[in-house]
């Protein structure tokens, strides 16, 4: 099976700072590459499928990128709300695999 | 606007069974393959199960197979999860998550989740 890293496993950062998320895959996946947010207590929301297509409602400040084994998430501006933990995801075969998450912060 | 309750959750032994129901609403339920996710106690997601919209077909994680069952009531709008064999390890909260296509395999809806805790 396909296997999912992802770096940093949590970061802090300060309101308005651009932050990066990187998920790595152990082979290949072109751009089947999802990513979630979950906040603290709550349930994960879907942000980015295709590697770089943003989810409705989602908002701009978010962004996705990469194919292949190497994908970031952005976020261009952090805002108190986007505290949370982001989770990528592999979806090109079963079983669609997980990262193991990325706990962001406020500084 | 979509909607997905789950139940049936509860404190079991090892070695026991339990049957999760999820309720689908605000969206056609036969256009959409269903999914079975799970969560430890402050750990990451793992995907445990797919049913296809028609029931068609079903995958498993292989930590799980042969011990869970998806199943699907079209007529009900309601997919089910059965844990036969439960153990420690399966001690998670369980989402119901709908499928973003058929069987695309990620999820564009969640349910609020439903604790299952296998302890003696």
């Amino acid at each position: 099976d396909i296997q999912m890293t992802q770096s940093p496993s949590s970061l802090s950062a300060s309101v308005g700072d651009r932050v990066t998320i990187t998920c790595r895959a152990s082979q290949a996946i072109t751009n089947y590459l999802a990513w979630y947010q979950q906040k603290p207590g709550k349930v994960p929301q879907l942000l980015i499928y295709g590697a770089s297509t943003l989810h409705s409602g989602v908002p701009s400040r978010f962004s996705g990128s990469g194919s292949g084994t190497d994908f970031t998430l952005t976020i261009s501006s952090l805002q108190p709300e986007d505290v949370a933990i982001y989770y990528c995801q592999k979806y090109n075969n079963a079983p669609p695999t997980f990262g193991p998450g990325t706990k962001v912060e406020l500084k | 606007q979509v909607h997905l309750v789950e139940s049936g959750g509860g404190v079991v032994q090892p070695g026991a069974s339990l049957r999760l129901s999820c309720v689908a609403s605000g969206f056609t339920f036969t256009n959409h393959g269903m999914h079975w996710v799970r969560q430890a106690p402050g750990k990451g997601l793992e995907w445990v199960a797919i049913i296809w919209y028609d029931g068609s077909s079903k995958y498993y994680v292989d930590s799980v197979k042969g011990r869970f069952t998806i199943s699907r009531d079209n007529s009900q709008n309601t997919v089910y999860l059965q844990m036969n064999s439960l153990r420690a390890e399966d001690t998670a909260v369980y989402y119901c998550a709908k499928d973003r296509y058929s069987s695309a395999y990620y999820f564009d809806s969640w349910g609020q989740g439903t604790l299952v805790t296998v302890s003696s």
